[in-house]
C-alpha cells in the first residue's frame, strides 16, 4: 500500500490567496483526519470524517477554513483567504475505524504551507 | 483520555537499547497506551500499542507495568535513524476521535 498521499508537499503563497491541500487516504480506511502542526501549538486536530461525513470540526480555526470529502478516496482542505498565521505543516491521517476496538491512525508526509 | 508525562529529552548511544518511559497514572481500564514517533520533517509514525500485556513488533517492545500506571517503549538496538520525538498517548477503547499529542520525548541517538 502506498500509504496516505498528500499534495502538494510544499506550498508558498501570498496573503489573500486561496490554498487547497489534498489527501488520498489508505484504501479501505473509513476515517480521515486533518491535523495542523506549528512550533507554538504542536499537533492539533482540525477536522475528522467518518464514512465521508464530517464528525468533529471544532478544531477548524474560523470560516476561512473548509474541508470536504466527496468520496472515500479523496479529501481537500481549503483556506480562503490565506493569512501569514496559517503557515504550518498540515497532516492528513486515516484509520480503519474499527468499531468497538482501537483505530490506529496512519499519517501522510504533510504539506508545508508558507503564507507570505 | 488520560494525561501522560514524558521526559523532555533523552540520549542513547547507537547500537544500545533506548528505553523511553511514560507515566499515565490516571489511566482507566478501557484505555490503551499508544506510541508514535515523528522524525524531523515527516508525519507521525505509529510504533506500537497495548492494553495491559507486553507487546512486541518489528519496531519496538512495549512494557506496561502491572498497575498500568506507567509504560516503557524499548528500541532494542537504536540507530541514528531512530532520532525523533516519541509520543506516548493514552486512548480509550473504541475511541473514534483524534489523537492528542503532548510534547513527547526528543530522543537523540549518538554515534
Amino acid at each position: 500500500d502506498a500509504g496516505v498521499i498528500q499534495s502538494p508537499r510544499h506550498e508558498v503563497t501570498e496573503m489573500g490567496q486561496e490554498v487547497t491541500l489534498r489527501c488520498k487516504p489508505i484504501s479501505g480506511h473509513n476515517s480521515l483526519f486533518w491535523y495542523r502542526q506549528t512550533m507554538m501549538r504542536g499537533l492539533e486536530l482540525l477536522i475528522y470524517f467518518n464514512n465521508n461525513v464530517p464528525i468533529d470540526d471544532s478544531g477548524m480555526p474560523e470560516d476561512r477554513f473548509s474541508a470536504k470529502m466527496p468520496n472515500a478516496s479523496f479529501s481537500t482542505l481549503k483556506i480562503q483567504p490565506s493569512e501569514p498565521r496559517d503557515s504550518a505543516v498540515y497532516f492528513c491521517a486515516s484509520s480503519s475505524g474499527l468499531a468497538g476496538g482501537t483505530d490506529t491512525q496512519y499519517f501522510g508526509p504533510g504539506t508545508r504551507l508558507t503564507v507570505l | 483520555d488520560a494525561k501522560t508525562t514524558q521526559p523532555t529529552s533523552m540520549d542513547c548511544a547507537e547500537g544500545r537499547a533506548a528505553n523511553l518511559p511514560c507515566n499515565h497514572s490516571t489511566i482507566s481500564g478501557n484505555e490503551y497506551v499508544y506510541w508514535y514517533r515523528q522524525i524531523h520533517s515527516q508525519g507521525p509514525q505509529y510504533i506500537i500499542h497495548g492494553l495491559k500485556n507486553n507487546e512486541t513488533n518489528e519496531m519496538a517492545s512495549l512494557i506496561i507495568t502491572e498497575d498500568r500506571k506507567s509504560s516503557t517503549l524499548i528500541l532494542p538496538h537504536a540507530t541514528l535513524r531512530d532520532t525523533a520525538v516519541y509520543y506516548c498517548i493514552v486512548r480509550r477503547r473504541g475511541s473514534q476521535g483524534n489523537l492528542i499529542f503532548g510534547k513527547g520525548t526528543k530522543l537523540s541517538v549518538k554515534p
